[in-house]
């Protein structure tokens, strides 16, 4: 069945340092992969959209990779700040689009 | 302008009673999803609108749950004889565009059901 596996653990990072989040799927060829976040008691917000042709995206401090062939997507955040702590889900999207569960990041002043 | 709304932010019943929760899209977008989130987990798919197109129910976990999309706009998703286990967080969110047009979604407040 396809599966989408997000770190499960919390992540904490030192403020100023680079936070890296880690998405995985299986027995799914994706044609896009997003990242949102989330906020406790709020919708999930996009962030960033890769295509299977990308390798690499970059917004202000943001950074994502797609490694079709790993079947992996990681989730840069540089120079983190407190205010970055949030939840952080990937989706899939082929013929239906599938979330991940998530990562609870914690940036630690 | 306004994003996607939904109502009502909190909803409090009794096992066994019927709710309709309700989500109003941003003009123009196509695209509906309804998706569930339990404490502590992802988002779990439900039912998915596009245009006029027969909706994509195969999320739907019971025949208890249904919903409808009436002129292309606002989406109704209704919980009939509600269970315990249908207490979570309901979000509703739009897109421009649906599945495989790499469109992102935008997501509403959600809605709290706690079935008592």
């Amino acid at each position: 069945s396809q599966k989408i596996e997000q770190n499960s653990e919390a992540l904490n990072i030192q403020e100023g340092k680079t936070a890296t989040l880690t998405c995985n799927y299986t027995n799914y060829s994706p044609a896009y992969l997003q990242w949102y976040r989330q906020d406790p008691g709020r919708g999930p917000v996009f962030l960033l959209l890769i295509r299977e042709n990308e390798k690499e995206k970059r917004k202000e401090r943001l950074k994502v990779t797609f490694d079709t062939t790993l079947k992996q997507s990681l989730f840069h955040i540089t120079a983190s700040q407190p205010a970055d702590s949030a939840t952080y889900l990937c989706a899939v999207e082929g013929d239906k689009i599938i979330f991940g569960k998530g990562t609870r990041l914690h940036i630690l002043p | 302008g306004a994003g996607v709304s939904q109502s009502p932010s909190n909803k409090v019943t009794e096992k066994g009673k019927d709710v309709e929760l309700r989500c109003d899209p941003i003009s123009g977008h196509t695209a509906l999803y309804w998706y569930r989130q339990s404490l502590g987990q992802g988002l779990e798919f439900l039912i998915y609108f596009q245009g006029n197109s027969a909706p994509d129910k195969s999320g739907l976990p019971s025949d208890r749950f249904s919903a409808e999309r009436t002129g292309g706009s606002v989406s109704t998703l209704t919980i009939q004889r509600t269970q315990q286990e249908d207490s979570a967080v309901y979000l509703c969110a739009s897109s421009l565009v649906g599945s495989r047009s790499g469109y992102e979604q935008y997501f509403g407040p959600g809605t709290r059901l706690t079935v008592t």
